[in-house]
């Protein structure tokens, strides 16, 4: 079973909009990774928020997690036609367990 | 750096052939893993290690092998391919699971 699903599964808005995905999870974690694919690319890191932060940034990004509700949100700010692409959340359950399980991703268009 | 290698880009077979999809990385991690993408389904674990000499099962191990003998290479066997296992796979190394992975660009296998 997947240990984070996203939300919405799919998400169109215009250029210059900001554009929000979440991501809620099973089991406590050691920290929580967003990740982005490009079509027919690999996936690319973008950011990873560990379980004592509540909010990280990076550029136009921003992300919160709430360990309490197990979730987390990805919030891309003044989005661009580039950041057209999917995103997904990725956990390891704590333990070091070596698994890093991933969601089934949002699919962010942003229209020019 | 090349950072994450994989060979080939694209595949065909036929049903009850086997093959080896190849991934090799230049960074020293000591974590490499193994997922597959289909559509719908986000991205799936099948085996990982966490070193040398050290593989262990993911979320869909099935109808798979690994070894790792050296740090560098993480082969992925087919050992009788079926039509259930095409689909898109990606390799991935980081120095663990709860960190920064790295992917590969992605073999794309159509099992006829």
């Amino acid at each position: 079973s997947q240990q984070g699903e996203e939300d919405p599964q799919a998400l169109s808005i215009q250029e210059g909009e900001n554009a929000t995905m979440n991501c809620s999870y099973k089991t406590s974690i050691n920290n929580l990774q967003w990740y982005r694919q490009n079509s027919g690319r690999g996936l690319v890191h973008l950011i990873l928020i560990r379980s004592n932060e509540r909010e990280k940034h990076s550029g136009r990004l921003r992300v919160t997690l709430d360990t309490s509700k197990k979730s987390s949100s990805l919030l891309i700010t003044a989005s661009r036609a580039a950041d057209t692409a999917s995103y997904f959340c990725a956990t390891e359950g704590s333990g070091n367990t070596g698994k890093l399980i991933f969601g089934q991703g949002t699919t962010l268009q942003v229209k020019p | 750096n090349a950072g994450v290698t994989q060979t080939p880009k694209f595949q065909v077979l036929k049903t009850g052939q086997s093959m080896t999809l190849q991934c090799a990385q230049d960074m020293n991690h000591e974590y490499m893993s193994w997922y597959r993408q289909d559509p719908g389904m986000g991205l799936r674990l099948i085996h990982y290690s966490v070193g040398a000499g050290i593989t262990d099962q993911g979320e869909v191990p099935n109808g798979y092998n690994v070894s790792r003998s050296t740090t560098e290479d993480f082969p992925l066997r087919l050992l009788s391919a079926a039509p259930s296992q095409t689909s898109v796979y990606f390799c991935a190394s980081g120095r663990q699971a709860r960190e920064k992975l790295f992917f590969g660009s992605g073999t794309q296998l159509s099992v006829l």
